[in-house]
């Protein structure tokens, strides 16, 4: 059963545009999610965390929203760059411990 | 945050062969540390947890005996896929946990079974 979903599987944005990625999650006692960003045969890269006390958090270019009521959180990238191309998975957890990833967005910014 | 090592980075290798991944946490003593598989298009799935001096924990489903997995020191924890076939194929990624820190994970290892 997947407790994390990221319902679009790539995802198309023209340079300097604002990127959005979305992620779903089930379970309300989460209290921790992240984002990575991931390059094919590469691990993921840590790009942005919340914690269930805020609502958003901004790091540069990224900035990432939570909406605890809906069980929703999105990333926007914004402006986007051709180097932001790549596979993006949020993960959530309960104890901070063990997480659980979405299936990851496909994010290719075009030139 | 924590730098990761996991070597190798690709295996290719006959149906049979138990193949091991290595999995380096450079500059903290990790006591923590979780290997998961991301099969394609789907997500990193948790296969067990890997603590430093006892026992690893498996998810369900995950068979013990064929992922072996062994942490005898705080910077370096093993997966040994034993007698590996066909299905094993995956890419398996390795992670060191650390306290009220985002997980950071190794480049993982690309395994093809002939």
């Amino acid at each position: 059963d997947q407790q994390v979903k990221q319902n679009s599987p790539s995802l198309s944005v023209q340079e300097g545009r604002i990127s959005i990625l979305n992620c779903d999650y089930t379970n309300s006692m989460f209290d921790y999610f992240l984002w990575y960003k991931k390059y094919p045969a590469e691990g993921p890269t840590f790009l942005i965390s919340i914690s269930s006390i805020k609502d958003k958090n901004e790091d540069g270019r990224f900035t990432v929203f939570l909406n605890k009521s809906a069980k929703h959180l999105s990333l926007h990238i914004v402006p986007s760059q051709p180097g932001d191309s790549a596979v993006y998975f949020c993960a959530a957890s309960e104890t901070g411990n063990q997480f659980y990833f979405g299936t990851g967005t496909s994010l290719t910014v075009i030139p | 945050g924590a730098v990761v090592s996991q070597h190798p980075s690709r295996v290719i290798c006959k149906s049979g062969t138990s193949v091991k991944i290595e999995c380096r946490s450079l500059d903290f003593q990790a006591t923590t540390m979780f290997w998961y598989r991301q099969f394609p298009k789907k997500s990193l799935m948790l296969m067990a947890t890997s603590n430093e001096g006892s026992k690893a924990t498996y998810e369900q489903g995950v068979e013990k005996d064929k992922f072996l997995i062994n942490h005898a020191s705080l910077t370096l924890s093993t997966l040994t896929v034993t007698s590996a076939h066909p299905e094993d194929s995956s890419f398996y990624i390795c992670s060191v946990y650390r306290r009220n820190q985002p997980q950071h994970f190794g480049d993982g290892t690309r395994l093809s079974i002939l």
